[in-house]
């Protein structure tokens, strides 16, 4: 079945380093990928997608892009900010199991002056 | 437009009671969802509904009950608490059928079971 992994955390930072998270994917058919991000004590936002091989999503100095060939989508920062300071989930949907969403089990990001 | 929304915020239950939780959207979206957040799980899927008088097992359905008797309106039921149904409910919309599809959140509902 279709299926998310990403990389474990937590992960700590210092402000303006450079980020990566990793995340890797299996799916049946040809899914779209999504990185949502979780403020504390809030809900999810979406971050950035991709909804074909080779787009790239950006947003807020993120950017991902959707690598068929190796199943990944890696989420990168060049300069991180205190404030980008999260949770963050990697995911898919696919159109073959309906549109349900998959999640990673998310990945803690705390940054540091 | 306000989104998703959810109530209550929090809640504290006995174990055996009984509770509905609320989630309304105010954006005409035909897909509903209920998801569950438990530390080092991420999101699990609970109950989904693709419109109106229409709901659907997710994942994790044992224990819950849902309906969708307004397009706007996701309910979620829990007949008799327990412990282990402690943790953090999140409802979520989408506007249908096309993959590409962003799921929207609400804020959250902080369930604690004693």
């Amino acid at each position: 079945g279709d299926s998310v992994t990403q990389m474990e955390g937590p992960v700590t930072l210092s402000e303006e380093a450079f980020l990566t998270i990793n995340c890797t994917y299996t799916a049946t058919g040809y899914p779209s990928l999504f990185w949502y991000v979780q403020y504390p004590g809030e809900g999810l936002q979406l971050l950035l997608k991709a909804t074909k091989a080779d787009d790239k999503g950006s947003n807020k100095g993120f950017e991902a892009t959707y690598r068929k060939e190796t199943t990944s989508f890696h989420l990168e920062k060049g300069s991180v900010q205190v404030s980008d300071s999260a949770v963050y989930f990697c995911a898919l949907s696919d159109y073959l199991t309906g549109n349900q969403f998959y999640f990673g089990t998310g990945t803690s990001l705390t940054v540091i002056p | 437009n306000a989104g998703v929304t959810q109530t209550p915020k929090f809640r504290v239950l006995k174990t055996g009671q009984s509770m509905t939780l609320l989630c309304a959207q105010d954006m005409n979206h035909e897909y509903m969802y209920w998801y569950r957040q438990d530390p080092g799980m991420g999101l699990r899927l609970i109950h989904y509904s693709v419109g109106e008088g229409t709901t659907a097992k997710g994942e994790v359905p044992d224990g819950y009950n849902v309906s969708r008797l307004k397009k706007q309106n996701f309910l979620l039921g829990l007949e008799s608490a327990a412990p282990s149904q402690t943790s953090v409910y999140f409802c979520a919309s989408s506007p249908g059928t096309d993959a590409t599809y962003e799921q929207y959140f609400g804020p959250g509902t902080r369930l604690t079971v004693t």
